[in-house]
């Protein structure tokens, strides 16, 4: 069973790099497109972007020019870094896998961790 | 963008009854050289992440109880609870997969009546 485990640091401050990283256990990394997706507190959820175990990306315009997602397969792990940050990125972070061949509906989810930004 | 809507917003139903939960996309999902509508239903219980009830818009997946099934195609789309149970409670969202951006709808909030 594949399981996902989101790290990071819990606060950011505004204008700084919100950095968080997806440890994939229980299955390889490899020949699935992984993503992210954050919530706002008591809100819908959003998607970031999603990265192909090769590399290739795809990201949401509405972030696109913040955000880049990177993925190591030595380490079985894939990260995110969001930039210029604001109190609008206040939100619990998802990391999920996303598809095989191509990137359809998210079938395994991390547990989710908040990130608060503030001074 | 591909915008899904779902209807109603919150839902109450009494224990037994049937639920009901749409969405409706901005533009078809579905894909015509293989016939498959793009569309996901997920559940979200406080305090957990969402978990995947539906793909390609009636593929319920493994371990999901037969009394969810998801039904529609095109732009209207529907998520149905035969017989509430109380473990159902929670906010259910959609989501196309057909092109990027992905999009979820706003989610649909069920609670017991």
């Amino acid at each position: 069973q594949v399981q996902l485990q989101e790290s990071g640091p819990g606060l950011v401050k505004p204008s700084e790099t919100l950095s968080l990283t997806c440890t994939v256990s229980g299955g390889s990394i490899s020949n699935y497109y992984w993503s992210w997706i954050r919530q706002p507190p008591g809100k819908g959820l959003e998607w970031i972007g999603y990265i192909y175990y090769s590399g290739s990306n795809n990201y949401n315009p509405s972030l696109k020019s913040r955000v880049t997602i990177s993925v190591d397969t030595s380490k079985n792990q894939f990260s995110l870094k969001l930039n210029s940050v604001t109190a609008a990125d206040t939100a619990v972070y998802y990391c999920a896998r996303v598809g095989a061949a191509r990137p359809y509906y998210f079938d395994f989810w991390g547990q989710g961790t908040l990130v608060t930004v503030s001074s | 963008d591909i915008v899904m809507t779902q209807s109603p917003d919150s839902l109450a139903v009494s224990l037994g009854e049937r639920a009901t939960i749409n969405c409706k996309s901005s533009q078809s999902v579905l894909y015509s050289s293989n016939n498959k509508n793009y569309l996901a239903w997920y559940q979200q219980k406080p305090g957990q992440p969402p978990k995947l009830l539906i793909s390609w818009a009636s593929t319920r997946e493994s371990g999901v109880p037969d009394r969810f099934s998801g039904s529609g195609s095109g732009t209207d789309f529907t998520l149905t609870i035969s017989s509430l149970q109380a473990e159902d409670v929670a906010v259910y969202y959609c989501q196309q997969y057909y092109g990027a951006p992905i999009t979820f709808g706003q989610g649909t909030r069920l609670e017991i009546k």
